[in-house]
């Protein structure tokens, strides 16, 4: 029962450095997000994908690369990290049954650049 | 554009305590709303949901009643434990998909 994994879950980057956050569904969901968890600001949208091959931006999308080749795979990447990067980082999925529909979250990742 | 305010914490509260978590919304057209909660250390997590006004979502004793003409989505709990201390987000989905709007999240610690 796998649902949303994300790896990896803690990472230590210096600034300057790039890196992926990997992110796979088993449900055969359309829909993936990326969301950042920053103290008082609650979950902000990075980048989205409605479907494999589609991805567009969120609220805060600067700084950060994303694909969907496949349905499963939605990998976040960062380019040239920065303190201003260091978060918690959230993979979501959905299907795309309407507003009722659940949206599963990873358990986290938790990113510091020093 | 759309936005979801949560009150401030953290609430600090004694087991068997009552709890509310105020949460209003502003938006356009007929959102969807969520409470999630994130254990510490944890991901998150649904805690309920409510489609549409008037609807109540309910889980693990709490609730919550979309009330469409006050914009609000107030979480309760009439008693209270210590594995309730988490942070606890209200969210908006105003499409089909997960493009979430998230309140900033309201920080609960319950003490013994």
């Amino acid at each position: 029962n796998a649902g949303v994994t994300q790896t990896p879950k803690f990472q230590v980057l210096k600034t300057g450095q790039s890196m992926t956050l990997q992110c796979a569904q088993d449900m055969n969901h359309e829909y993936m997000s990326w969301y950042r968890q920053d103290p008082g600001m609650g979950l902000r949208l990075i980048h989205y994908s409605v479907g494999a091959g589609i991805t567009d931006q969120g609220e805060v999308p600067n700084g950060y690369n994303v694909s969907r080749s496949t349905t499963e795979d939605f990998p976040l990447r960062l380019l040239s990290a920065a303190p201003s990067q260091t978060s918690v980082y959230f993979c979501a999925s959905s299907d795309r049954r309407g507003l009722g529909n659940t949206i599963y979250f990873g358990e986290g990742s938790w990113l510091t650049v020093v | 554009g759309d936005s979801v305010t949560q009150m401030e914490g953290p609430v600090t509260l004694s087991e068997e305590a009552f709890l509310t978590i105020n949460c209003t919304y502003t938006a356009t057209g007929y959102p969807s709303l969520f409470w999630y909660v994130q254990y510490p250390g944890e991901g998150l997590q649904l805690l309920l949901k409510a489609t549409k006004a008037d609807d109540k979502g309910s889980n693990k004793g709490f609730e919550a009643t979309y009330r469409k003409e006050t914009t609000s989505f107030h979480l309760e709990k009439g008693s209270v434990q210590v594995s309730d201390s988490a942070v606890y987000f209200c969210a908006l989905l105003k499409a089909a998909g997960n493009k979430l709007t998230f309140g900033g999240g309201t920080r609960v610690l319950v003490k013994p």
